[in-house]
């Protein structure tokens, strides 16, 4: 079974630092995907970042970039320039491919992060 | 990607009742799934909601407690049965597509008193 480990229950950062959240994971699938959500105190899930196990080459999107390392099993969020707005919770999470039958999400517990003026 | 609305937010129900949560997609998706996040927890999938058959439920929740239905590709509902406290939760729909990716409601904060 799948299993998703977030190390770092809070962190904190200024205001415009970077900071780094990290994800390990535990699978023995070749082929799956990796995401990041972040939920703001409005509780609503938004989609941070999406990796596909394939690629080699690390998704950014924006201030939002990942360090996916596969034979290690890690998959860290780093945000550069943090802004007030980023203050939430992150979720790392797991999934395989919908192509086999199962579309479930696998969910690290989570890591505050709290920017701070 | 879809937009996605989850009825109501938020309720307070007492002990022993069952309160339907329904969530509402703007277009047409292959995949809905219902996820429950506990206080302080993480999220947990508690079956996949699929259209015209019998939903698929995860290790740990029973149709008798949570029945789930999907009339169509737009729409399911999820029913929180014979509540007790334990079941104070937030509820998720997330909704996937072409790609693999899933996308969530806003969530209903549901109290059991």
């Amino acid at each position: 079974a799948q299993t998703v480990t977030q190390s770092q229950p809070e962190m904190s950062v200024q205001e415009a630092e970077t900071v780094t959240l990290s994800c390990t994971y535990d699978t023995s699938e070749n082929n799956y995907y990796l995401f990041w959500y972040k939920q703001p105190p409005s509780r609503q899930m938004i989609l941070v970042i999406r990796q596909e196990a394939y690629k080699q080459q690390n998704a950014t999107e924006n201030r939002f970039s990942v360090n996916f390392q596969k034979a290690a099993k890690s998959f860290s969020l780093k945000i550069s320039d943090s802004q007030l707005g980023d203050t939430a919770m992150y979720f790392c999470a797991f999934m395989k491919p919908y192509s086999s039958n199962t579309g479930k999400l696998i969910f690290g517990q989570g890591t505050t992060l709290q920017v701070k003026p | 990607s879809a937009v996605i609305s989850q009825k109501p937010s938020r309720d307070i129900c007492q002990r022993g009742t069952s309160l339907t949560i329904q969530c509402q997609v703007d277009s047409q998706v292959t995949m809905m799934f219902w996820y429950r996040q506990q206080p302080g927890q993480s999220l947990t999938l508690i079956a996949t909601a699929n259209q015209g058959s019998e939903a698929t439920y995860e290790s740990g929740f029973v149709i008798d407690k949570f029945p789930i239905s999907r009339p169509n590709l737009t729409f399911s509902t999820l029913t929180v049965s014979n509540m007790s406290p334990e079941d104070s939760s937030i509820y998720l729909c997330s909704v996937g597509g072409a790609t693999d990716t899933q996308y969530f409601g806003p969530g209903t904060r549901l109290t059991v008193l």
